[in-house]
């Protein structure tokens, strides 16, 4: 079974500084996707990057970039120059690339980003 | 935001009354599903859906039971709600012809006393 694994449950930056937030995950399939998601105060649940497995270059989007290396399973998320609205928890998650409505999402634990002024 | 509207928003009920909860979507794709977010857990899979009738047991579906008579609407039901079933309850879908992620709606927050 895949799992996801997030080992920070908190974490804290300065305004302005790049943190990087880890997430590990367990898997024998070779086609899949990961993503990144954000869940500010409001509970709301949104994609912050999406990575498809196959494609060897790190997903960007504005400040957010990913690392991730395939052969260790590891997909860490880089925000950089970080704004007091990143304050949020955030899920890393994994989801296989077939087997229509059974490809769910399977979810880390998250972590809780605090951004200091 | 997807056209993803759940009811109620907060509800707060009591042990052993049944409950349900609506997710209506405006964009009828065919994938719906319900999780539920617990501290340490995560989101967690309860039930999904492929379908009109055409639904499936998540990982966590015990004392849970969905149904979706239409495209757009999607119920869940606890049967005889107890205190562990107090958790925020997210609906998604995913968009037909996109096997990527899934969109959410708001979120759901159930306080069983």
């Amino acid at each position: 079974a895949q799992t996801v694994t997030q080992s920070q449950p908190e974490m804290s930056v300065q305004e302005a500084e790049t943190v990087t937030l880890s997430c590990t995950y367990d898997t024998s399939e070779s086609d899949y996707y990961l993503f990144w998601y954000k869940q500010p105060p409001s509970r709301q649940m949104i994609l912050v990057i999406r990575q498809e497995a196959y494609k060897q270059q790190n997903a960007t989007e504005n400040r957010f970039s990913v690392n991730f290396q395939k052969a260790a399973k590891s997909f860490s998320l880089k925000i950089s120059d970080s704004q007091l609205g990143d304050a949020a928890m955030y899920f890393c998650a994994y989801k296989r690339n077939y087997g229509g409505a059974t490809n769910k999402l399977i979810f880390g634990t998250g972590t809780l980003l605090a951004v200091q002024p | 935001d997807a056209g993803i509207t759940q009811s109620p928003r907060h509800k707060v009920t009591e042990t052993g009354t049944p409950v349900t909860l609506r997710c209506h979507q405006t964009e009828n794709h065919r994938y719906m599903y319900w999780y539920r977010q617990d501290p340490g857990h995560g989101l967690r899979l309860i039930h999904y859906s492929y379908g009109v009738k055409d639904t499936d047991k998540g990982e966590v579906s015990d004392g849970y039971s969905v149904s979706r008579s239409k495209t757009e609407d999607f119920l869940l039901t606890l049967e005889s709600a107890t205190s562990s079933q107090t958790s925020v309850y997210f609906c998604a879908i995913r968009r037909d012809g996109m096997n990527t992620e899934a969109f959410f709606g708001q979120g759901t927050r159930l306080t069983v006393v």
